[in-house]
């Protein structure tokens, strides 16, 4: 694929459901973020992934939040038990390398929570 | 921590002005910052990346300049149109970090 892509595009959920949502990176791309971006605000980092080092995992908000991925390639973010305030626009990056590399960002999945 | 702000959060301009848009950052120890570009409801599209060695880059009308020693860059746009109407943000990355971002500013160009 020529870009990032993410799914679904959309979610709508009730409070308290668990939800899943993928990452497929850049092919080649050894890292992988994960951001949230609320209405109307910047985006917050949630966990990065760089190759086969243990990932970075300090911008997670509560143990809800848990996040994998398989080698370098596809990653899901799992929303556990969501809550209202979980409602935000989810974004995934990748890049070639590490922090020294471009980052390309998939169009993301947008999460509401009823 | 490194925090990142942007100035002017919102901005107006008429069709075809040459305009400056400021990013700050609190630790000057970067490895590199990238401007990114957002339309309403959309991800983010790359527009320049520079590295901390490197002074400034340039894409088509686009020109960005870094001075790391006072935690500066700037996003020069020249020839403003409508279609460069979208939300810039810029993000700087400590090596070994994460990306932090700042919190964009909002231009407008009218026809």
């Amino acid at each position: 694929g020529a870009g990032v892509s993410q799914s679904p595009s959309n979610k709508v959920t009730e409070k308290g459901k668990d939800v899943e949502l993928r990452c497929d990176p850049i092919s080649g791309h050894t890292a992988l973020y994960w951001y949230r971006q609320r209405l109307g605000q910047g985006l917050e980092f949630l966990i990065y992934f760089q190759g086969n080092s243990a990932p970075d995992k300090s911008g997670l908000p509560s143990d809800r939040f848990s996040a994998e991925r398989t080698g370098e390639s596809v990653s899901t973010l799992t929303i556990q038990r969501t809550q209202q305030e979980d409602s935000a626009v989810y974004l995934c990056a990748s890049s070639l390398g590490g922090g020294a590399s471009e980052q390309f960002f998939g169009p993301g999945t947008r999460l509401t929570v009823l | 921590k490194q925090e990142v702000t942007q100035i002017p959060a919102a901005l107006s301009v008429p069709e075809g002005e040459n305009l400056v848009l400021n990013c700050s950052f609190t630790d000057s120890a970067i490895y590199n910052l990238q401007w990114f570009r957002q339309d309403p409801g959309k991800g983010l599209t790359s527009l320049l990346l520079i590295q901390s060695s490197q002074r400034e880059q340039t894409s088509g009308r686009l020109n960005a300049s870094l001075d790391k020693s006072s935690g500066r860059s700037t996003l020069y746009i020249a020839a403003s149109q409508p279609g460069d109407s979208a939300t810039y943000l810029c993000a700087v990355n400590n090596y070994g970090q994460n990306f932090v971002f700042g919190p964009g500013t909002r231009l407008s160009v009218l026809p």
